[in-house]
């Protein structure tokens, strides 16, 4: 089956950088995505990899390499809002999502 | 644009009844919608694809017959939880199929608790 791991928490001062890392153990997938949830709230799209290599949206970037089975998401200049949690995502042909298990970015001031 | 919505945002029954959550697309129309299941402080996991006119595919470990799936027209699906027991309160969150594979628009999510 499909399974993509996550840390399940990182911290990190206001203005900072941080890397969100997602592995996975799978193949056929189209590409991966990257969501963020704030507590209670609706996930909402970041980003998305189709091919290998880095996507630069804004302060959000998203890494994908398919020969490590790795990706990341990469959030700089970091903002209090930014604290939620952030799930990576692959997509198929069948268009669902498969999540993974998610990490819980604090960012402290 | 791409609003969706879902009712009610929380809920509160007995074991044994069924409760229905309905998923809306307000602004456009989606023949695809997910349905998913969140525990707290947990991921997402999908539990059926709802397809517009045609029976919902369930994933693998997920009662048909507890989850009940009706996606009777463009703009809503309902899920209904049969029979419900405690172990079932949980985050339910719909979501519809976006213009690209890989966006998703989610729903606000119901609450259900079950008693």
């Amino acid at each position: 089956g499909q399974s993509l791991e996550q840390p399940s928490e990182v911290t990190a001062v206001e203005g900072a950088i941080v890397q969100i890392n997602c592995t996975y153990q799978t193949s056929g997938f189209y590409g991966l995505s990257w969501y963020q949830q704030h507590d209670g709230g609706a996930p909402t799209f970041l980003s998305y990899n189709g091919l290998d290599g880095l996507e630069e949206t804004g302060r959000f970037s998203s890494f994908l390499s398919r020969s490590d089975s790795y990706g990341y998401l990469l959030l700089q200049e970091l903002q209090m809002k930014d604290s939620a949690s952030y799930f990576c995502a692959l997509s198929y042909n069948t268009d669902k999502l498969i999540f993974g298990t998610g990490t819980r970015l604090q960012v402290f001031p | 644009g791409a609003v969706v919505s879902q009712h009610p945002s929380w809920v509160i029954c007995k074991s044994g009844t069924s409760v229905k959550i309905e998923c809306r697309s307000l602004d456009f129309q989606a023949t695809t919608m997910f349905w998913y299941r969140q525990f707290p402080k947990q991921s997402l996991m999908l539990m059926a694809t709802s397809n517009e006119g045609s029976k919902a595919t369930y994933e693998q470990g997920v009662e048909k017959d507890k989850f009940l799936i009706n996606h009777a027209s463009l703009t809503l699906s309902t899920l209904t939880v049969t029979s419900a027991h405690p172990e079932d309160s949980s985050f339910y969150i719909c979501s519809a199929e976006g213009a690209q594979t890989y966006e998703q628009y989610f729903g606000p999510g119901t609450r259900l608790t079950v008693t």
